[in-house]
């Protein structure tokens, strides 16, 4: 059963660049069947899509996020991270990885999501 | 903004069927998927592919398609039930889009 872990702090000053990293066991982050996305969810509010990286190490990007997100993946250590920068209040949200399964173009594992709170 | 438009609020009474639906333009041409967040909880996928169930996921839950709506039903609906769902499609830039979420209240 794969697995999946965001990490990262809790709390991001605004301006300031958060980090966040998903580690990922039982499924290898290199295999051509899968894409890694970044998922983020403002309290009260619904999903919205930052990103996703494939195998390849390409990547695509939510147009309204674009400029400030890169996605990255590790291989020696099976992770995704997650780079926004200039981040402010509104991106205050619980952010969330998750794995599409080709099989299905299905998202079909999450992690448990990691709030991160913007302020100062 | 989102995507996909989908209605805040529903409410269902026990035993009763609920529909969901999933709105946006071009939907027809693409597969869109259903999730549940229950309270505090991460999503869980219900529906892909339109009309597929994934192992594990109970019968009550099945969707449809109808033009560019999706709808998905919930028949026999349990307090369990009562939590978020969300529909999710890709678009033709391989961008994925969500819709804003509906509230099932099952009372």
């Amino acid at each position: 059963q794969v697995r999946l872990q965001e990490s990262g702090p809790g709390l991001v000053k605004p301006s300031q660049t958060l980090f966040l990293t998903c580690t990922v066991s039982n499924a290898s982050i290199s295999s051509p069947n899968y894409y890694w996305s970044w998922v983020r969810q403002p309290a009260g509010k619904g999903l919205e899509w930052i990103g996703l990286i494939y195998s390849s190490g390409n990547t695509i990007y939510n147009p309204s996020l674009r400029s400030r997100v890169t996605i990255s993946v590790d291989t020696s250590t099976n992770q995704v991270s997650l780079r926004l920068k200039s981040v402010t209040a509104a991106d205050t949200a619980v952010y969330y990885c998750a794995r599409e399964n080709h099989s299905g173009w299905r998202f079909d594992s999450w992690g448990q999501g990691t709030l991160v709170t913007v302020s100062s | 903004s989102y995507g996909l438009t989908q209605p805040p609020s529903v409410s269902v009474s026990p035993g009763q069927t609920a529909n969901i639906t999933c709105s946006g333009d071009n939907l027809e041409d693409e597969y869109v998927s259903w999730f549940q967040q229950r309270a505090g909880q991460s999503p869980l996928l219900l529906i892909f592919q339109d009309t597929k169930r994934p192992s594990g996921i109970p019968e009550r839950f099945s969707a449809s398609m109808s033009g560019n709506t999706a709808i998905l039903t919930i028949s026999g609906t349990l307090t369990l039930d009562d939590g978020d769902y969300h529909c999710q499609a890709w678009d033709k830039n391989n961008y994925v889009m969500f819709g804003g979420g509906t509230k099932l209240t099952v009372l």
